[in-house]
């Protein structure tokens, strides 16, 4: 069964502070790997997408890291700010047929940024 | 530019009674997609549409679940007979053609809240 588990459940740090979150995938065939960040009563935006020959991305203050060996995801977010309070979706991605994708999700991360 | 956008934003039925949820993509998006996100749970995919492709139907949990799309603009998904555990947060997203070589991006709707009384 295609699973993504994500840790820690849910995180609280002080602005400025730097932060890892983890993600485990049983995704097969893997496809690509995205991170979103979900605020409260929005849908996902996407933050990063790796395929397979890429190890690691950034955009801004969020990078991405890819094991696809150990199937293994991390997104750190530097010098946190009080706008990255908010989810963050793990999301793994088989095929599905005429090119698309069909998208396996985490629970989240649920990150609080605090004074 | 426009995204993609859900109506109503919220919406609130009886047990029992048929709910329609209304998705639009962004304009020249080729697939569509239709995700379930409970409360405190990840997002379930329920169905994909790609152009003039049969639908890959198989996230709908039961046969009280249903999805049109005509061409592609807007997609319905309709629940029938409503029952307290359909009470989540209904996800659209549509995607553009996924040329060779590269991976496409899904863009989400703001979500339906649908509660179930």
């Amino acid at each position: 069964k295609n699973q993504v588990e994500q840790s820690p459940q849910s995180l609280i740090i002080l602005e400025g502070k730097n932060c890892t979150l983890q993600c485990n995938y049983t995704v097969s065939p893997f496809s690509n790997l995205r991170w979103y960040k979900q605020d409260t009563g929005r849908g996902p935006v996407s933050l990063t997408i790796m395929t397979f020959s890429e190890n690691t991305k950034s955009n801004g203050r969020y990078t991405a890291t890819l094991d696809a060996d150990t199937k293994q995801s991390s997104l750190h977010i530097t010098a946190s700010q009080l706008s990255d309070s908010a989810s963050y979706i793990c999301v793994v991605s088989g095929q599905v047929g005429g090119g698309g994708n069909k998208l396996t999700f985490g629970t989240g991360t649920q990150l609080k940024v605090e004074l | 530019g426009a995204g993609v956008s859900q109506s109503p934003s919220n919406k609130v039925t009886e047990k029992g009674k048929d709910v329609e949820l209304r998705c639009d993509p962004i304009s020249g998006h080729t697939a569509l997609y239709w995700y379930r996100q409970r409360l405190g749970q990840g997002l379930e995919f329920l169905i994909y549409f790609q152009g003039n492709s049969a639908p890959d139907k198989s996230g709908l949990p039961s046969d009280r679940f249903s999805a049109e799309r005509t061409g592609e603009s807007v997609s319905t998904l309709t629940i029938q007979r409503t029952q307290q555990e359909d009470s989540a947060v209904y996800l659209c997203a549509s995607s553009p053609i996924r040329d060779r070589g590269h991976v496409a991006e899904q863009y989400f709707g703001p979500g339906t809240r649908l509660t179930v009384t």
